[in-house]
């Protein structure tokens, strides 16, 4: 089956300063790839997506992507965090290939970011 | 706002109760997801349907069912509740619901707390 690793649990940064989220999933076909944001008290928000074409994607608020087919991961960068990116982030992959259309989420990291 | 209703927002019942959690998709989606979030376990995918067809199935437990009526809401039924069913209970909504390019939309969630 499935499934989605992200390998932080909770990470804890200053401003400005640079943040990469490790996400890897172990399905070898095609693959929708998503990286959604749950603010505190808040419901989940589409932060980025990847269905094809550049694996490099640029979602909101500054977020980016990268695909590595080879990997199988698709990390979550940001080049200077803010306090207002404390959140929890949650990687997700939609298999293409299968009949479901639901999304299996990994289990999230919380980022804590200290002004 | 994703578009997305869920109501109540929070709910507070006792062990054996049954409850039920509605979902009003966002206009023009014809499929809804219903997850799970729970500190153990993250998210969850429990059960979609797809235009008042059920299209695919996850953790949910017997206990559990859940419905998508002709003007496309949903309700997601939880019965002979149990401690470990507390968690925050999200529906997401798309417009296609199988293969390929599936982007969900999230609703605020319902809080489930079970005494």
């Amino acid at each position: 089956a499935q499934s989605v690793s992200q390998h932080n649990h909770h990470v804890i940064l200053s401003e400005a300063a640079s943040l990469e989220l490790g996400c890897n999933y172990s399905y070898g076909g095609t693959v929708n790839l998503f990286w959604y944001v749950q603010y505190p008290g808040q419901h989940l928000q589409l932060l980025l997506k990847y269905f094809s074409g550049d694996p490099l994607v640029k979602g909101i608020k500054g977020f980016e992507a990268e695909f590595i087919k080879s990997k199988f991961s698709f990390n979550l960068r940001k080049p200077s965090v803010q306090w207002s990116d404390t959140a929890e982030y949650f990687c997700a992959v939609n298999d293409y290939g299968g009949s479901q259309g639901n999304l299996i989420f990994g289990k999230g990291t919380k980022l804590s970011v200290k002004p | 706002d994703s578009g997305v209703t869920q109501t109540p927002k929070h709910l507070i019942t006792a062990t054996g109760q049954r409850v039920t959690l509605r979902c009003s998709p966002r206009s023009g989606d014809l499929s809804v997801y219903w997850y799970q979030q729970s500190l153990d376990q993250g998210l969850q995918f429990l059960i979609q349907y797809y235009n008042g067809e059920e299209r695919a199935k996850g953790n949910i437990l017997e206990r559990f069912s859940a419905q998508q009526f002709p003007d496309l809401h949903s309700e997601l039924n939880l019965s002979s509740l149990e401690l470990g069913d507390s968690a925050l209970y999200f529906c997401a909504s798309s417009v296609e619901g199988g293969w390929g390019y599936n982007e969900q939309f999230f609703g605020p969630g319902t809080r489930l707390t079970v005494l």
